[in-house]
């Protein structure tokens, strides 16, 4: 069965301050790794598709990785606007293969 | 207007009431799901259909029922609701020719009392 998971649940950063989300994953042959954003009462918003172990794909302050057994979303010198429910999502081949496997999401709070 | 337009945003029923949520699409795709979304239980799959004629169950499709009315409607029904199944429901589309996935909905809230 395939698995996401995420960490830490929820974290808290002063303005300025860079850290890391962390999305581990277990799936039999990748197809691909997703992140969204998600603010509160609206649907996920689409950052970042990666493929293969090595990949690195960036947005303004927002920078994914994937390795084969996890993907990190790096933020650098975040804003209080970063604030926001960050999902990571796995597809795999087989039966429903364009199906999304969800990780339960990482709560981000910049403090100003 | 939105690329996924879900109706109604905010909807109170009465438990065994029967329910339906409605999702339309303008972006051309064939491939629609619904999901829901529980505090700390993350998007789950309730049904998925790849085209007007394939409906598929997902992860938590017992209580629910879909019709794909059309490539761009796909309507989620609750037969008979409880109070569990008060939650967040969304509605996707993708296409996998392209690179971003789903391309969510605003959402539905739902409570079942």
């Amino acid at each position: 069965e395939d698995q996401v998971t995420q960490s830490p649940e929820a974290l808290r950063l002063q303005e300025g301050e860079s850290s890391s989300l962390n999305c581990s994953y277990t799936v039999s042959g990748l197809r691909g790794l997703f992140w969204y954003r998600q603010d509160p009462g609206k649907g996920p918003e689409f950052l970042f598709t990666l493929y293969s172990a090595g990949e690195e794909k960036e947005k303004e302050r927002l920078k994914a990785t994937l390795t084969k057994k996890e993907s990190f979303l790096h933020i650098t010198a975040p804003k209080p606007e970063d604030s926001a429910t960050y999902l990571c999502a796995v597809q795999a081949p087989g039966a429903g293969s364009y199906q999304l496997t969800f990780g339960k999401g990482t709560k981000l709070s910049v403090i100003p | 207007d939105a690329d996924v337009t879900q109706t109604p945003r905010n909807r109170i029923t009465k438990t065994g009431k029967r329910i339906m949520l409605e999702c339309s699409q303008t972006k051309g795709h064939d491939r629609m799901y619904w999901y829901r979304q529980d505090p700390g239980l993350g998007l789950r799959l309730i049904y998925y259909s790849f085209d007007v004629k394939d409906i598929n169950k997902g992860e938590i499709s017992d209580g629910y029922s879909v019709s794909r009315q059309a490539q761009a409607k796909f309507s989620l029904s609750l037969e008979s609701a409880i109070p569990n199944q008060t939650a967040l429901y969304f509605c996707a589309t993708s296409d996998p020719g392209t690179e971003g996935g789903y391309t969510f909905g605003s959402g539905t809230r739902l409570t079942v009392v």
